[in-house]
């Protein structure tokens, strides 16, 4: 099976700030990439599809790019709403895997 | 609108057997994979299998090959899920997602929990 790796598993950050989530893959996935955002007690909500398609609704300042095996997820100036774990998620093949997840804390 | 109801919590003994439900609506079911995934108290996403609705075509993870099951009603546009033979480490809130083919798991449940102990 093809492994997802994220760092760093937690980030402190201030409001404003920008902030990059990095998702390795251990092959290649082309760009079959999935970002996900996630509250304690919520379902994961999608923000980023196919490495960096937004999602309808999914504020501008969400932002992901990469291919093959390196990926980002990119906040442009952190709000309040956006303290949260984050997911990212490869489904190249019959196998949808999720890296371990990117705690992001206000600082 | 999509919507992704789930069956409620559930408690269960060591051993046993459950299967969680997840009816949709707002979209044609049939056109759509529907996937589970689960989340054990403080730890990560972890993704179980899905299911073709059209066919009933299902993958599952090597995590969960054997002890889980997914199926679904098109009758119904109700997918399941059923683990067997639980033990504590099941305890966790289980998801079902519904699979925008090429563009990510775009609409899920609202979780269900299942809590196994004796």
């Amino acid at each position: 099976d093809i492994q997802m790796t994220q760092s760093p598993s937690t980030l402190s950050a201030s409001v404003g700030d920008r902030v990059t989530i990095t998702c390795r893959a251990s092959q290649s996935i082309s760009n079959w990439l999935a970002w996900y955002q996630q509250k304690p007690g919520k379902a994961p909500k999608l923000l980023i599809y196919k490495a960096s398609s937004l999602q309808s609704g999914v504020p501008s300042r969400f932002s992901g790019s990469g291919s093959g095996t390196e990926f980002t997820l990119t906040i442009s100036s952190l709000q309040p709403d956006d303290f949260a774990t984050y997911y990212c998620q490869r489904y190249n093949d019959y196998l949808h895997a999720f890296g371990q997840g990117t705690k992001l804390e206000i600082k | 609108q999509v919507q992704l109801v789930q069956s409620g919590a559930e408690v269960k003994k060591p051993g046993a057997s459950v299967k969680v439900s997840c009816k949709a609506s707002g979209y044609t079911f049939s056109s759509y994979a529907m996937h589970w995934v689960r989340q054990a108290p403080g730890q990560r996403l972890e993704w179980m299998g899905w299911i073709n609705t059209g066919n009933g075509d299902t993958r599952y993870s090597q995590n969960f090959q054997g002890r889980v099951s997914i199926t679904r009603d098109t009758s119904a546009s109700t997918a399941y899920m059923e683990v067997n033979s639980l033990r504590s480490e099941d305890t966790a809130v289980y998801y079902c997602a519904r699979e925008n083919r090429g563009f990510g798991e775009d609409y899920w449940g609202q979780g269900t929990l299942v809590t196994v102990s004796s």
